[in-house]
């Protein structure tokens, strides 16, 4: 079975200083991996995709994630933080024998990211 | 322009009264989905449907309906809407590539209050 787990439901950083939000995930195929963003009142906009193809992926807005499969983790860094990152964050699984299932997304319960001045 | 549109945006509805809120995609994917977002539970889903007139129920489907009569369109229907249904609603849609590992495209959100 397949499942998410964000480890942060609350992260605070300051302007400037690095973003770590952490994702574990369990799945017993070969996954894709996805970081979406919701900020406040708006729809998800996708930020990065890991599809088993170089394990750093580079996504959006400066972010970067790193698929590290010994430790089943899809961790999301930014070197610094602006203000406009300030929004809800998702890490979601997919099976790629959902094409066959159906039930092909599983989502993290999301970590919101709070920028100080 | 790729997108997922849903109408209404937003709607305030009274116990009962029945509704669909309309979702729309002009990509011709296959795949398209409901779900619903609540605090501290992240986005639960609700249908999918996988092609025209192949729909499945996802983890929350109590009080809902879905019907796929085209591909681009995948309606959500509340027949006696009640107020654990007050929510934030997202259509999704996407296309299978090859070992189904394209990402899911999001509309705008319908957020729905039932009174």
């Amino acid at each position: 079975a397949q499942s998410v787990t964000q480890l942060d439901s609350h992260v605070s950083v300051s302007e400037g200083t690095p973003v770590l939000l952490r994702c574990n995930y369990s799945s017993s195929y070969s996954p894709s991996l996805f970081w979406y963003v919701q900020h406040p009142n708006k729809g998800l906009q996708l930020l990065l995709k890991y599809t088993s193809a170089a394990t750093l992926v580079k996504g959006i807005n400066g972010f970067e994630a790193e698929f590290k499969k010994s430790e089943t983790s899809f961790h999301l860094t930014k070197p610094s933080a602006h203000m406009s990152d300030a929004a809800e964050y998702f890490c979601v699984v997919s099976d790629p024998r959902g094409r066959y299932t159906g039930n092909q997304f599983y989502f993290g319960t999301g970590t919101s990211l709070t920028v100080i001045p | 322009e790729a997108q997922v549109t849903q109408n209404p945006r937003y709607l305030i509805t009274v116990t009962g009264k029945k509704l669909t809120v309309t979702c729309s995609q002009n990509m011709n994917h296959e795949y398209m989905s409901w779900y619903r977002q609540d605090p501290g539970l992240g986005l639960r889903q609700i249908y999918y449907s996988m092609n025209v007139e192949v729909t499945d129920k996802g983890d929350v489907p109590e009080g809902y309906k879905v019907s796929r009569k085209e591909k681009r369109n995948f309606p959500l229907i509340l027949e006696s809407p009640s107020p654990n249904q007050t929510s934030l609603y997202f259509c999704a849609s996407s296309s299978y590539l090859a070992g189904g590992r394209n990402e899911q495209f999001f509309g705008p959100g319908t957020r729905l209050t039932v009174l």
